[in-house]
């Protein structure tokens, strides 16, 4: 099983700065990475896959970045809908892992 | 626009087997893979399983020997069981389609499973 790690656990940001998450691999999954934001009551949204690819309606200020065992998903301009927690996904092996997420709190 | 709409108990009792389902619209479910995942304070996210048109499944092997999917594609339904079931397996229950066996693109609202006597 890949294990898929994130950090940090809870990030503190003022609204209009800029956010970097981090997520790892325990090996190598490409760029089969996919990440997603989930807001509390809701079900987890798909922002990017591929590690870098957009996906359909996500914001430009959303990207992903990385290969191998090490991404990056940075928010930039952060708006007040954007604090949630994010999780990044492997789809490299098919038993599909998640990290345990990183809470994208309001500083 | 593909929607999806969890539906089952909220409650379980000990070693009973739970049962959801998932309700599709908007597309086939002969047309991708359906996953069933589940997220507990304690685990995280957890993916359990899909299933794909013809009757191909795949399972997490944590939970492979206490889990069935399959679909009704006479009411575009997939569908949950998992056996034996234990204060462990509360959670939320989602229902995602499964983007050519990849990532998760579209999610049902989830459903809340409790497993108490």
């Amino acid at each position: 099983e890949i294990v898929m790690t994130q950090s940090p656990g809870t990030l503190s940001v003022s609204p209009g700065e800029s956010a970097a998450l981090s997520c790892k691999a325990s090996q190598s999954v490409s760029s089969y990475l996919a990440w997603y934001q989930q807001k509390p009551g809701q079900a987890p949204r798909l922002l990017i896959y591929g590690a870098s690819t957009r996906a359909t309606g996500v914001p430009a200020r959303f990207s992903g970045s990385g290969s191998g065992t090490e991404f990056t998903l940075n928010i930039s301009s952060l708006q007040s809908e954007d604090f949630a927690v994010y999780y990044c996904q492997q789809y490299e092996n098919w038993l599909h892992t998640f990290g345990q997420g990183t809470k994208l709190e309001i500083k | 626009q593909v929607q999806l709409q969890e539906s089952g108990p909220g409650l379980v009792k000990p070693s009973e087997t739970l049962s959801l389902t998932c309700t599709v619209s908007g597309v086939s479910i002969t047309s991708y893979y359906w996953s069933w995942i589940r997220q507990s304070p304690g685990k995280g996210l957890e993916w359990i399983g899909y299933f794909y048109y013809l009757g191909n499944t795949n399972y997490n092997p944590s939970l492979k020997t206490r889990v069935t999917i399959s679909a009704d594609t006479s009411k575009n339904q997939v569908s949950l069981k998992l056996r034996s079931m234990t204060a462990a397996d509360t959670a939320i229950y989602f229902c995602a389609r499964e983007f050519s066996g990849d990532y998760f693109d579209s999610w049902g609202q989830g459903a809340q499973v409790t497993v108490s006597s």
